[in-house]
């Protein structure tokens, strides 16, 4: 079955980019059954959806999002990958990775990686 | 977008007990892409329901989802200690996706 883990600094300074990566196992990341999917959560509060990446490259942001946020797909390594640039405290969140369904839902998750946004 | 608010907040039940959580979407919402979700403390969120009312795989029978329209429910009947988690539900439309608060399921 597909699993995913999420890779990256867990610190990044204020004004910086902040760059994840989800590595896809037990399967293709081409296989067409999944767009990929990041989705984030402060602390103590709900999930937010960032955005997604389709294999063909099409992209959909969260349009609160859309000025900060970049999403690619690395075949040959099974991998996709997140980029926030000019990152606040406000960024400060656990960042998952998902597979996300066609009829959009999200299943398998990563397990989540804590990204902190300080100096 | 659609907005999606849960309610209540926070639901103080005992094991054994039936709980009711509401989602209410801001405009009429497709039943086909509301989907439910379970999450307990550091760990990634656990999809229960999508489609409004079918069961993922491997989820026990006591967790149900119904409604249409606005108003979607998620009920667990006979409520067991590892039931007691954070539920979230989502909505897909118009290439953007949409979660509600949470409701927090907590022992009474």
């Amino acid at each position: 079955q597909v699993q995913l883990q999420e890779s990256g600094p867990g610190l990044v300074k204020p004004s910086q980019t902040l760059s994840l990566i989800c590595t896809v196992s037990g399967g293709s990341i081409n296989s067409g059954a999944y767009y990929w999917t990041w989705i984030r959560q402060p602390a103590g509060k709900g999930l937010q959806w960032i955005g997604r990446i389709s294999v063909t490259g099409s992209t959909n942001y969260n349009p609160s999002l859309r000025s900060q946020v970049a999403m690619s797909v690395d075949t040959s390594n099974n991998q996709f990958s997140l980029t926030l640039t000019s990152v606040t405290a406000a960024d400060t969140a656990v960042y998952y990775c998902a597979g996300e369904s066609i009829y959009h839902w999200f299943d398998p998750w990563g397990q989540g990686t804590l990204v902190t946004v300080a100096s | 977008e659609i907005v999606l608010t849960q309610s209540p907040g926070t639901l103080s039940l005992s094991p054994g007990e039936r709980a009711s959580l509401s989602c209410r979407a801001s405009q009429r919402a497709s039943s086909n892409y509301l989907t439910w979700y379970q999450q307990k403390p550091g760990q990634a969120p656990r999809l229960l329901i999508y489609g409004a009312s079918s069961r993922a795989t491997g989820i026990p029978d006591r967790f149900s989802g119904s409604g249409s329209g606005t108003d979607f429910t998620l009920t667990i009947t006979r409520l067991e200690p590892e039931d007691f988690a954070v539920y979230y539900c989502q909505h897909f439309g118009d290439s953007l996706i949409s979660f509600g608060q949470g409701t927090r399921l907590e022992f009474k």
